[in-house]
């Protein structure tokens, strides 16, 4: 299995802009998760779907952010509008059962 | 909510043995997780506890306390790649899959 697949790795945008980031889960996988990391406030908690049910967005930083999963297979994060304070990584993951398989990750830079 | 503490960083020499500590509060614990992540990678899975005790796999071993809110990662004979962040989380009761991280340990190793 690739594992965890997930695109851009990086992206350098304008405030202002429109950001999506892509995440393929592992097959099988009944859950999605998206989490952002920063030096700051380490890896918090967005957003998180259950066979393609957004269970819990309390996460989510504010309305500029939304995630979809359309299908098992993919799931996106949306910014709209960017700001320079979401530059972060962010991390998709999936698990079937307690362990959570993390994705690459996609360094994000808002200047 | 949950609080979740460890230490920032720590240092350690190359073949000795390291503890890192973390304590946390919860309103209703359902499992306490490990993970390593060097730097500019994604978080790996190294350990899950639900029960006290200590729980050992090959040179890491984790331990668990519920009565105490306390667990401890520990890692024997430390190679130089063992330098990286340890995350300590903790899954609450509510029949999800939500995890809460801590912000970290950046452990180095030196030789």
């Amino acid at each position: 299995d690739a594992g965890v697949i997930q695109s851009p790795r990086h992206e350098v945008t304008e405030m202002g802009q429109e950001v999506t980031l892509r995440c393929k889960p592992i097959s099988g996988h009944d859950y999605l998760f998206w989490y952002r990391q920063t030096m700051m406030r380490g890896l918090e908690l967005l957003i998180y779907f259950n066979n393609n049910v957004p269970i819990d967005d309390s996460g989510m930083p504010e309305d500029r952010f939304s995630a979809k999963m359309p299908n098992a297979s993919f799931s996106t994060l949306k910014i709209q509008p960017s700001e320079p304070r979401d530059s972060a990584v962010y991390f998709c993951a999936s698990n079937q059962g307690y362990e959570q398989f993390f994705g690459p990750g996609t360094r994000l830079t808002v200047l | 909510g949950q609080n979740i503490d460890q230490p920032t960083e720590m240092t350690a020499t190359e073949g000795a043995i390291v503890q890192i500590n973390c304590t946390y509060q919860t309103s209703g614990f359902n499992g306490l997780f490990w993970y390593q992540q060097h730097a500019g990678e994604a978080p790996t899975f190294l350990s899950y506890n639900v029960l006290d005790g200590l729980e050992e796999k090959g040179r890491f071993s984790s331990f668990l306390s519920r009565s105490k809110g306390y667990s401890y990662l520990l890692l024997k004979e430390l190679q130089m790649k063992d330098s990286a962040s340890y995350l300590c989380a903790v899954r609450e009761w509510g029949g999800y899959q939500k995890v809460t991280f801590g912000t970290g340990t950046k452990l180095q190793v030196i030789p």
